[in-house]
């Protein structure tokens, strides 16, 4: 069974610019979560949606970021405009249902360069 | 507010030593606890999780955590380290929050394996 799959894994930017990151949770997957991690840190929730709703988007920077899930399978993060401090790995994880226990299945993630 | 340390960013071990890796939450009520590995340029993948009953959580690769509520810690052990184990390890702690359950990662530990 294929994994959680991201594209692109890597994106060359200049600030202003946007970008968008594609997902494809596993399949059967109702809970899908993008996360953001600096490097030397952890993931950190951007936002988390139970099928296409956005049920915790609360560290999503709303002025320049936003995301969608519009069929409750594929979901796109997107950053416009990119500025450099948004240089990071985004990953994207799914989890059969929002069971606290649940195992979270990640991505490779995305590692977006703003120059 | 609620977090999660992890004592030592680096950890260095000599093939076949004992690997112990540290880690203590902060919470009010005990949280669900886990141990996640990410290989250079892959997702994070779960080695082990605690949830309730036994303290002791045995996972994959030979590694297994031990839950000590008095501590507040859940550090990581493996008793003989192989080179294959040389990866970043996340612990991370599962705690109520906006629109359901939230988890928390640490900063990750990057463990080196010595031949």
């Amino acid at each position: 069974e294929a994994g959680v799959v991201q594209s692109p894994r890597y994106k060359i930017i200049e600030k202003k610019q946007p970008v968008a990151f594609w997902c494809n949770p596993i399949s059967g997957h109702n809970t899908l979560y993008w996360y953001l991690q600096n490097l030397g840190q952890g993931p950190e929730l951007l936002i988390r949606y139970e099928n296409e709703e956005a049920v915790d988007d609360s560290q999503l920077p709303k002025d320049r970021f936003s995301a969608e899930r519009l069929k409750g399978v594929d979901s796109t993060l997107k950053i416009q405009p990119a500025e450099l401090g948004d240089s990071a790995v985004y990953l994207c994880a799914s989890s059969s249902s929002a069971l606290n226990t649940d195992t979270q299945y990640f991505g490779p993630g995305t590692r977006l360069t703003v120059l | 507010a609620q977090s999660v340390t992890q004592l030592g960013s680096h950890v260095s071990v000599s093939e076949g030593a004992l690997v112990l890796l540290r880690c203590n939450y902060s919470s009010s009520v005990p949280p669900y606890l886990f141990w996640y590995v990410q290989y250079p340029n892959q997702g994070l993948q779960l080695l082990l999780k605690y949830t309730t009953g036994a303290t002791l959580v045995k996972g994959i690769n030979g590694f297994e955590a031990e839950f000590k509520k008095s501590e507040t810690s859940f550090h990581l052990t493996k008793p003989s380290a192989h080179m294959s184990d040389a990866a970043e390890y996340f612990c991370a702690v599962m705690l109520s929050g906006t629109g359901g359950f939230k988890t928390i990662f640490g900063a990750g530990t990057r463990l080196f394996v010595k031949a």
